[in-house]
């Protein structure tokens, strides 16, 4: 069964450092999606991405962040100079074309930043 | 506003159990769908089951089951015969049409099933 891959599942920086989190979504699916997790809390929707562009972000998806399909079967989230509080875990998600609202997550990936 | 509220942050069981975690949602849209999502220790989010507002049949699949009710905007899921197995935190979510395709998490709800 087809399903959505992150790399790596856990990353360690340093404070203003860049990092770039990997995901590859599910082939045939239009709709991508980042969404964060910090410890112990709920899940939090960063953006969404259709068509080549961004299609939706919230308020936590500011300046330092930015998503890239760069080819086509990876789609990233770059943090341009993290920060403590951006540690947390990074899920990806995907939709197919027929149904946006059926969302696949993948594993996600750990970011601790220290 | 939150749009879903699942009002029980921990619950604790012993096995074989039944347990309900109660999810309550808050929408104008007359288009939605409701998931439930499970996730183990390891962290990954583990599907579970995706309703749209104009389906309020209640779904069986196996020891799992799901009340969704528009009357009181409430998806509650229900695990009869708690095993160890099923310790984790599960999360309900929102997705509306009118707000594009993001979803909208609750907080969660940590389940301990004892032994």
């Amino acid at each position: 069964e087809p399903e959505v891959t992150q790399t790596p599942s856990h990353q360690v920086t340093q404070m203003g450092q860049e990092v770039i989190l990997r995901c590859v979504p599910i082939s045939n699916h239009l709709y991508f999606y980042w969404y964060r997790q910090i410890l112990g809390q709920k899940v939090e929707f960063l953006v969404s991405f259709y068509n080549n562009e961004i299609s939706e972000k919230s308020e936590i998806f500011d300046d330092q962040f930015s998503v890239e399909r760069p080819d086509g079967s990876n789609f990233t989230l770059k943090i341009r100079s993290t920060k403590l509080e951006d540690s947390a875990m990074y899920f990806c998600a995907s939709s197919p074309r027929d149904s946006y609202n059926e969302q696949f997550f993948g594993p996600g990936t750990r970011l601790t930043v220290l | 506003a939150q749009k879903v509220t699942q009002a029980q942050t921990e619950i604790s069981v012993v096995e074989k159990e039944d347990v309900t975690l109660d999810c309550v949602y808050e929408t104008r849209d007359t288009t939605y769908y409701l998931f439930w999502y499970k996730q183990p220790p390891s962290g990954e989010l583990v599907f579970l089951i995706r309703r749209n507002s104009f389906d309020e049949q209640n779904e069986i699949s196996g020891r799992y089951s799901w009340n969704f009710q528009k009357s009181t905007s409430s998806f509650n899921f229900t695990i009869t015969a708690s095993q160890v197995v099923d310790s984790a935190v599960y999360f309900c979510a929102l997705s509306e049409a009118w707000t594009g395709n993001q979803f909208y998490f609750g907080t969660g709800t940590s389940l301990t099933v004892i032994p």
